[in-house]
């Protein structure tokens, strides 16, 4: 079964600092990886994702992510934070339907918090 | 500017009653997906379609929740009797799964926010 996990429920960051929102998960075979955004009383917007390739994805609004295997990791970050980055951020995860023989459920984290102060 | 819309965004109802949510996915996506917001949960998955076709909904309750695409334009989630711990935010999706192996882009809606007394 796949699964996928957020550590921490709130990331507090200063405008203009560097931040990382972390993302474990667990999947039969190879991993799809998504990053989504949700706005207060909105529904999720896609940020980025990752199939294969390079480890390094880049996405939406200057945020990119970082996919290690050894570590089974998918972390969000982005160089230089904004206020308006604040938001709940969900990770994402789905198997490799060749191992898995079927299905096509995202499995989504508990969300972090993100906010970014001035 | 191709968007998910979702009717109604908001719906107060008593326990007992049918509730009826209405989705549009993006002209031209072949899935549609529900989600289920709560605190405690999270988002779940409750059912999805490819083609209009249910693939899965092994995460709704069957005796109350039913789903269904009546057309390519439409789908539908209701629940009858509805019961307060259904109150939630349910979210349709929808994307276009061209490789056939539902690695998609899913484009949520806003949100219907179901508050059951």
């Amino acid at each position: 079964a796949q699964s996928v996990a957020q550590p921490e429920d709130q990331v507090n960051v200063a405008e203009g600092n560097p931040l990382t929102v972390k993302c474990t998960y667990s999947v039969s075979g190879n991993p799809y990886l998504f990053w989504y955004v949700q706005y207060p009383n909105r529904g999720l917007q896609f940020l980025l994702k990752y199939i294969t390739g390079d480890n390094l994805v880049k996405g939406s609004y200057g945020f990119e992510a970082e996919f290690n295997k050894s570590q089974t990791s998918f972390h969000l970050k982005k160089p230089s934070a904004l206020v308006s980055d604040s938001a709940l951020y969900f990770c994402a995860v789905r198997d490799d339907l060749k191992v898995t023989g079927g299905g096509n459920k995202l499995t989504f984290g508990t969300g972090t918090q993100l906010k970014v102060e001035l | 500017d191709a968007r998910v819309t979702q009717t109604p965004r908001d719906k107060v109802t008593e326990m007992g009653q049918e509730v009826t949510m209405r989705c549009q996915p993006i002209l031209g996506h072949n899935t549609v997906f529900w989600y289920r917001q709560t605190m405690m949960q999270g988002l779940e998955l409750l059912a999805y379609f490819r083609n209009r076709a249910p693939l899965d909904d092994s995460g709704m309750p069957k005796d109350r929740f039913s789903a269904e695409m009546p057309d390519a334009t439409l789908a539908t989630l209701k629940i009858q009797p509805s019961e307060p711990r259904d109150s939630a935010v349910y979210f349709c999706a929808s994307g276009l799964d061209a490789r056939r192996d539902g690695v998609c882009e899913q484009f949520f809606g806003p949100g219907t926010r179901l508050t059951v007394l």
